[in-house]
């Protein structure tokens, strides 16, 4: 079974600097997509970024960027000039690749979390 | 429209009430999802429904009945709860592709609906 792993409770940044969030996980599988969602205090889940894992490239969404280590199966969140608007939970997040519609092999497997401050 | 909504917001409710949450979307999506998460925890699958169709129950109590009447709408009927099954409920929707690429879609969340039974 695959696991997620968010070794970090909580983590602190002032405002404008840059963090970076830890995840790792455990797979067999050879490709799979992995994610990393907000939760505000408003409670909505909102995606930040996602990571095809056949792709080596790692991916950006403005300031928020991935380090994708496939072979160490680390995938950690970079958010670059925070923003106090950035204070959430974090969850790291893995699903297989599907092989049914809406089947169990593509459910999300959620890490802990991970709850960021920003001091201004 | 790209916004999953749920009602209510809150609800409290005692261990032999029925009430219901309820969950709509118009973004065309055809698979939509029942997710519980308890305080500083993440949030653990319940229920997916593909085309209308209960596809996955992650061997939830009875006490929890979904249900998908048309391709927009999600209810979870409560009856009988317990005080342990207070939570966030968070419905969620994506839309579905065959076989090997549906891990890529990606879910759009609800803002949920805290329960608290008393």
């Amino acid at each position: 079974a695959q696991t997620v792993t968010q070794s970090q409770p909580e983590m602190s940044v002032q405002e404008a600097e840059t963090v970076t969030l830890s995840c790792t996980y455990d797979t067999s599988e050879s490709d799979y997509y992995l994610f990393w969602y907000k939760q505000p205090p408003s409670r909505q889940m909102i995606l930040v970024i996602r990571q095809e894992a056949y792709k080596q490239q790692n991916a950006t969404e403005n300031r928020f960027s991935v380090n994708f280590q496939k072979a160490a199966k680390s995938f950690s969140l970079k958010i670059s000039d925070s923003q106090l608007g950035d204070a959430a939970m974090y969850f790291c997040a893995y699903r297989s690749p599907g092989l049914n519609y809406g089947g169990s092999q593509g459910n999300l497997i959620f890490g802990k979390g991970t709850k960021l401050s920003v001091k201004p | 429209d790209t916004e999953v909504t749920q009602t209510p917001k809150h609800l409290v409710m005692g261990m032999t009430n029925k009430k219901s949450l309820k969950c709509e979307q118009h973004m065309g999506h055809r698979a939509m999802y029942w997710y519980k998460q308890k305080a500083k925890k993440p949030p653990e699958l319940m229920f997916v429904y593909s085309y209308e169709k209960l596809s996955i129950n992650e061997s939830v109590p009875s006490r929890f009945s979904p249900e998908c009447p048309n391709s927009s709408l999600l209810n979870l009927h409560l009856h009988a709860l317990q005080p342990e099954d207070s939570a966030l409920y968070l419905c969620a929707s994506s839309i579905v592709s065959p076989g090997h690429n549906s891990g890529a879609n990606v879910l759009t969340f609800g803002a949920g609906s805290r329960l608290t039974v008393l």
